[in-house]
């Protein structure tokens, strides 16, 4: 079966302490990997995509074939960073399926 | 470009109605999905719709439907609410949802509330 497994719902840090944000998948293949995010009071949007290995806002994220592991990353938190997190393989036959989320919370 | 745009934004409705949501997507996106997002669930896929036709499906009851018109906007209907229908749903635009390197862009949500 085709999954992806975010383990973590709630990962709290220290402003400035470096955060990862974990994501785990079992699809067949070699998927794009996306991570969007969801400030409070904003809509869902992408954040970031494997296949464009571009760092946005400080954040990279990157592929581990090996563990089918597509961790997002950033070395130094800020609180603007408290967000919801989801990470989103897709395949031919997984579309529109996101992994159940980890909300982030920055503290001060 | 306008963004996605969902109305109506919020709703409270009682147990045993219906409820139907309305999404514009983008501009020439043709792909719409729905999403209902919860704390506990997360974000779970209802359904997409490609050409007026319901194209993917996720695993929810029949209570669950949608359609989409010529102009790619698309409705979802709730009957016979339920209490744990109480949700945000939201709704994704994407040019043809079928590359899988295709972004899909989200409306603000319908927020709503069963009592």
């Amino acid at each position: 079966a085709q999954r992806v497994t975010q383990p973590e719902k709630l990962l709290s840090v220290f402003k400035g302490a470096p955060v990862e944000l974990k994501c785990n998948y079992s699809y067949s293949g070699s998927p794009e990997l996306f991570w969007y995010v969801q400030y409070s009071r904003q809509r869902l949007q992408l954040l970031l995509r494997h296949i464009s290995r571009e760092s946005i806002k400080g954040f990279t994220a990157d592929l581990n074939k090996g563990e089918t592991s597509f961790h997002l990353k950033k070395p130094f938190a800020q609180e603007e960073d408290s967000a919801m997190y989801y990470c989103a393989p897709r395949n031919n036959f997984n579309k529109f399926y996101f992994g159940s989320g980890t909300k982030l919370n920055v503290k001060p | 470009k306008a963004g996605v745009t969902q109305t109506p934004r919020y709703l409270i409705k009682t147990r045993g109605q219906q409820v139907t949501l309305s999404c514009s997507p983008i501009s020439g996106h043709r792909s719409v999905s729905w999403y209902q997002q919860t704390p506990g669930q997360g974000l779970q896929f209802l359904f997409e719709y490609f050409s007026e036709t319901q194209r993917n499906k996720g695993n929810f009851p029949g209570r669950f439907s949608g359609r989409q018109f010529s102009n790619s906007r698309s409705e979802m209907n709730v009957s016979t609410l339920e209490l744990g229908d109480s949700a945000l749903y939201l709704c994704a635009s994407s040019l043809t949802g079928l590359e899988t390197r295709d972004t899909q862009y989200f409306g603000p949500g319908t927020r709503l509330t069963v009592l």
